[in-house]
């Protein structure tokens, strides 16, 4: 199976100011035949249930604000939120889907200092 | 608007049986995969399973194989798991996931717990 490993695993974050979550995973997610990077991240907002925020490594669902970006390599991936907002708090993940199983890394925790 | 409603839940012994299922609207059912991932108490997300929309091909994780089976009814929009020989390390939020044609998880529901505790 496909390791995710997520860092930091706690993120105390100022309002306004710029956050970063690096993923990582232990094989290639970019896919040759077609080019893309298998890559999602999801939000999991306190009490709720997870939301995409973020698919094919740098693709904005719908609806998610333009303070969300991933970026990233074939094996080193990053989510940057441009400027925090207190809405922002709650557990970020980042997913596979390259390859099944799909496998989450174990997330980070974004809490307001 | 997508919805997505799961149902079944419940408290049951190790060893026994549930049957949890994901009432679907807001969207032509049958043109998406569906999927379940879980959520162990305070821990992360793990990836149970996933069906074709036309039901014809399944995968299951590891930790589930051969004791869970995944099945749809089309005709309902209507998914299910069924959960045999529970195990304490079953024990979990569940939550259905509409995903599209390369597997993006776009849609949730709101999750029902499965407790196996004796």
């Amino acid at each position: 199976d496909i390791v995710m490993t997520q860092t930091p695993l706690s993120l105390p974050v100022t309002p306004g100011e710029p956050a970063s979550i690096s993923c990582r995973s232990s094989q290639s997610l970019l896919d040759s035949d077609d080019g893309n990077t298998y890559l999602d991240w999801y939000l999991q907002k306190p009490g709720q249930s997870p939301q995409l925020l973020i698919y094919a490594l740098s693709y904005r669902a719908s609806r998610v604000p333009d303070r969300f970006s991933g970026s990233g390599s074939a094996t080193n991936f990053t989510l940057k939120l441009s400027r925090v907002e207190a809405e922002d708090v709650g557990v970020y993940y980042c997913m596979q889907r390259i390859d099944f199983p799909y496998t989450f890394g174990g997330g980070t925790k974004v809490e307001i200092k | 608007e997508v919805q997505l409603l799961e149902s079944g839940g419940a408290l049951v012994q190790p060893g026994g049986s549930l049957r949890l299922s994901c009432a679907a609207s807001g969207f032509t059912f049958t043109n998406y995969a569906m999927a379940w991932v879980r959520q162990a108490p305070g821990k992360g997300l793990e990836w149970v399973s996933i069906i074709s929309g036309s039901g014809g091909s399944t995968l299951y994780a590891d930790s589930v194989k051969g004791r869970f089976t995944i099945s749809r009814d089309n005709s309902k929009n209507t998914m299910h798991l069924q959960m045999n020989s529970l195990r304490a390390d079953d024990t979990a939020i569940y939550y259905c996931a509409k995903a599209d044609l390369t597997g993006t998880l776009g849609d949730w529901g709101q999750g029902t717990l499965v407790t196996v505790s004796s």
